[in-house]
This record gives structure tokens, C-alpha cells and sequence, in this order.
């Protein structure tokens, strides 16, 4: 079974520039997930899809930041402009129905904002 | 507000010792507690979880001990070896069996020296 999928998997951008980052999930996978892990924390969950809607968008940054999930299954996330506050890893994670909780994990897209 | 808390960033242990890392947290409505180990350059992969309605959970060479009333659990290795080095998260859920968030713990390196 192949695992969840992101590109690129490092970025280089000037601040105010703007990035986009892209996430295939597991076949089958109703739930995806974008975190955000910035160095030496914890991922922190920034939004949240079932299918292709919304579950929970409350940590997402949305005045700078946008997500959507077309057709439910591939995702992207994008930042515009980016901040330097935006250096982190942004991983994709997704979930089938049943076991919401044991979530997969792609490896991550490692962004640097100079 | 740091609902989950990894007090030690990192742990160096022998090879053949019990290897135990600690994760606090702060909800008493957290329904449900993971643990995911991260490799370098790869996204975190699911290791253990335990319900809160339980107070030990074990699979092979790692155990999870849950304390309600102290609201600290550990994740017990024995015995560690090499292939174990990796950052150890711990994570928590409301709402588990809804699709609840995870929240996670900043994540303690783990060294298992031969």
C-alpha cells in the first residue's frame, strides 16, 4: 500500500513571496490533515477535511493561509505572502473511517522563509 | 496554552536498560492518548495508543501507562536497542471516536547507545 504522498519536499522562498504545497493521501483515506511543525514543537493541527469539506479550520492562519481538498482526495495548502514565522515542516496526514486517530503521515515538506 | 507537555527534549540510554518517556497533560477530557515515533527526514508513524477508560496498553517491547489523577503518561521500552534512536511525540484526543484532533507534546529525542 503506498503512504501519503507530498511535494516538493523542501522550499526556499523570500518572505512575502508566495508557496503552495501539494498532499496525496492514502487510497481510500476519508480524512486528511495539515500540520505544522515548526523546530524543536510538536505538529500542530492547521485544518482538517472530510472528504472535501472542512472539519475544523481553527488554528489556520486564514488571512495568509488557504487549504482545500478537490474531488476529496488530493490537497494543497498554500501560504501568500509567506512570513519568516512560516519556517517549519508542513506534514500531511490521513485517516480512514473507523480509526480517525491512527493517522498516517507523509514526509513532510521542510519550508525556509529568508 | 500547552495542553500536552514533554518536559525532557531529549534521553540517552543504554542499550539493554529500560528506556521511559514521560508526556503530561493538562485536560482531564482527553479521551484517548497516542505515542508516534519521527525518524529524521520522515513523518511521525504511529507506535501505541491507550483509551482513557484503560491504564496500561502494551504491544511487544513497548508499554503505555496511563495515571488519570496525575495526568501523566509514559511510554516504556524494554529493552531499547539502536534502531529505537528517534523523537518520541505523545499525543492526546477529545473526541476520539468523532474524529477528534490530535494535540501534541513538543517530542523527546531518544538516543539508545549500544
Amino acid at each position: 500500500e503506498a503512504g501519503v504522498a507530498q511535494s516538493p519536499r523542501y522550499k526556499i522562498i523570500e518572505k512575502r513571496q508566495s508557496v503552495a504545497f501539494w498532499c496525496n493521501p492514502i487510497s481510500g483515506h476519508a480524512t486528511l490533515y495539515w500540520y505544522q511543525q515548526i523546530l524543536g514543537q510538536g505538529p500542530k493541527l492547521l485544518i482538517q477535511f472530510q472528504n472535501n469539506g472542512v472539519v475544523d479550520d481553527s488554528q489556520l492562519p486564514k488571512d495568509r493561509f488557504s487549504a482545500e481538498r478537490l474531488k476529496g482526495v488530493d490537497s494543497t495548502l498554500k501560504i501568500q505572502p509567506a512570513k519568516l514565522e512560516d519556517s517549519a515542516v508542513y506534514l500531511c496526514a490521513s485517516s480512514s473511517p473507523g480509526s480517525y486517530n491512527e493517522q498516517f503521515f507523509g514526509p513532510g515538506t521542510r519550508l525556509t522563509v529568508l | 496554552d500547552q495542553q500536552v507537555k514533554q518536559n525532557s527534549p531529549s534521553l540517552s540510554v543504554q542499550e539493554g536498560r529500560i528506556s521511559i518517556l514521560n508526556c503530561d497533560y493538562t485536560n482531564s477530557m482527553f479521551d484517548y492518548f497516542l505515542w508516534y515515533k519521527k525518524y529524521p527526514a520522515e513523518g511521525p508513524t504511529f507506535l501505541i495508543s491507550i483509551s482513557s477508560i484503560k491504564d496500561k496498553n502494551e504491544d511487544g517491547r513497548f508499554t503505555v501507562f496511563l495515571n488519570k489523577s496525575a495526568k501523566h503518561l509514559s511510554l516504556h521500552i524494554v529493552p531499547p536497542q539502536p534502531g529505537d534512536s528517534a523523537v518520541y511525540f505523545c499525543a492526546a484526543s477529545l473526541f476520539y471516536n468523532q474524529g477528534g484532533k490530535l494535540i501534541f507534546g513538543q517530542g523527546t529525542e531518544l538516543s539508545v547507545k549500544p
